[in-house]
């Protein structure tokens, strides 16, 4: 069975520091994908990237950056400058690429709390 | 604008009573979700449904049903056999396809409250 562990449970940051936050996978299959949503305060899940596991490059958007390494089962996120517009509880999911039922499930880890503190 | 829209965004229920959440989406997307999310628990599958008239039960299924009559429609039944569904419960939906690398979107969720 996949798992999605997220060991942050709250962080807390000034405004300006750099945080990252871990995510990491467990599955059997050889493909899948990745996700990272964000919820902020209003409830709604907002996605911030897909990554499929054949790409192991690293992805920046402005003030984030991903960092996917298949060795470790990791896909862990970085905000640079952090603002306090970043404050919201973010989500690490894992979505095994298989047909039939089951096939549409995502699998999400439990979310960490990020304060950022102006 | 294109989306997802659930209503009610905050719903009061008396214990013994069905309750119905509503999820339109104008995505055109083919499949749609329903997760529950509790404090610290993060997002658990209740159903999806991967085309009309079709559905699937998810993780926690129990004590709760949907139907799928038209492809922009969802709708959720939290019924009084679910003991425990005072919670956040988000609907999504996705483009069609047999792999499940699609994205998934995300509606603003409704709250619902047991009395």
């Amino acid at each position: 069975a996949q798992k999605v562990t997220q060991a942050q449970t709250e962080i807390s940051v000034v405004e300006k520091e750099d945080v990252t936050l871990d995510c990491v996978y467990e599955t059997r299959d050889t493909t899948y994908y990745l996700f990272w949503y964000k919820q902020p305060p209003s409830g709604e899940l907002v996605f911030l990237i897909r990554r499929n596991s054949f790409d192991e490059q690293n992805e920046i958007s402005g003030r984030y950056s991903w960092n996917f390494q298949k060795s470790t089962s990791s896909f862990n996120f970085t905000i640079t400058a952090s603002q306090v517009v970043d404050s919201a509880v973010y989500f690490c999911a894992l979505s095994e690429t298989r047909t039939g039922a089951g096939s549409y499930q995502l699998t999400f880890g439990k979310g960490t709390k990020l304060s950022v503190i102006p | 604008d294109g989306g997802i829209t659930q209503s009610p965004k905050y719903l009061f229920r008396k214990e013994g009573q069905n309750v119905t959440l509503s999820c339109e989406q104008n995505l055109n997307h083919d499949a749609m979700y329903w997760y529950r999310q509790d404090p610290g628990q993060g997002l658990r599958l209740i159903y999806y449904s991967q085309i009309v008239n079709d559905f699937q039960k998810g993780d926690i299924a129990e004590g709760y049903s949907v139907s799928r009559e038209k492809k922009e429609s969802f709708p959720l039944t939290v019924t009084s056999a679910q003991k425990n569904p005072t919670a956040f419960y988000l609907c999504a939906s996705s483009p069609a396809g047999g792999l499940s690398g699609n994205t998934i979107y995300f509606g603003e969720g409704s709250w619902l409250t047991v009395v």
